[in-house]
């Protein structure tokens, strides 16, 4: 079965640092991947969507990269903030549907 | 409105009762999504909607739960015969369009007990 796997661990990374999340998938071949963030009590909040002919996306200081061989994607946060704390969720797009993996929770240490 | 509302936004209840949650999405989306989140994990996909019809129920755990969006617009997502499992965040969220690569915003949620 169709299985999406995260850092299981929480992440501490020093403010101003690079914080690179990981996620890896088995048994498919989505088509996208998509990275959302999801706050204590709140609903997961679409970040950016990446297709598998793409290699890699930016937008401001988020970059994703998606290799189809690995089968797996990092998010990095580049410049990082305490307000980047979060917990970030990888999902992939399967027969109209999002399957989420459980996400990362990250921590941006001042 | 300004984004995807969930009602109540919390619901405690006894097992074995009915429960009904309310989605009212973004106006003008015609797609519409029910996951559930449990603590630790990430959203699980319950049901579709395409416009008034669920485009895809493959999700829903059992036939104790079930789904309408009756106008196209709000949806109502019932639970008969709740079970302590049933415990968790209920999460609706629309797209503009019935895509799988459209963005989709989810509301708050609304967090089910069940004792």
């Amino acid at each position: 079965s169709q299985k999406i796997e995260q850092n299981s661990e929480a992440l501490n990374i020093q403010e101003g640092k690079t914080a690179t999340l990981t996620c890896n998938y088995t048994n498919y071949s989505p088509a996208y991947l998509q990275w959302y963030r999801q706050d204590p009590g709140r609903g997961p909040v679409f970040l950016l969507l990446i297709r598998e002919n793409e290699k890699e996306k930016r937008k401001e200081r988020l970059k994703v990269t998606f290799d189809t061989t690995l089968k797996q994607s990092l998010f990095h946060i580049t410049a990082s903030q305490p307000a980047d704390s979060a917990t970030y969720l990888c999902a992939l797009l399967r027969d109209d549907k999002i399957i989420f993996g459980k996400g990362t929770r990250l921590h941006i240490l001042p | 409105g300004a984004g995807v509302s969930q009602t109540p936004s919390n619901k405690v209840t006894e097992k074995g009762k009915y429960v009904e949650l309310r989605c009212d999405p973004i106006s003008g989306h015609t797609a519409l999504y029910w996951y559930r989140q449990s603590l630790g994990q990430g959203p699980e996909f319950l049901i579709y909607f395409q416009g008034t019809g669920a485009a895809d129920d493959s999700g829903l755990p059992n036939d104790r739960f079930f789904a309408v969006r009756p106008e196209g617009s709000v949806s109502t997502l019932k639970i008969q015969r709740t079970e302590r499992g049933d415990s968790a965040v209920y999460l609706c969220a629309s797209s503009r369009r019935p895509r799988p690569e459209d963005t989709q915003y989810f509301g708050p949620g609304t967090r089910l007990t069940v004792l």
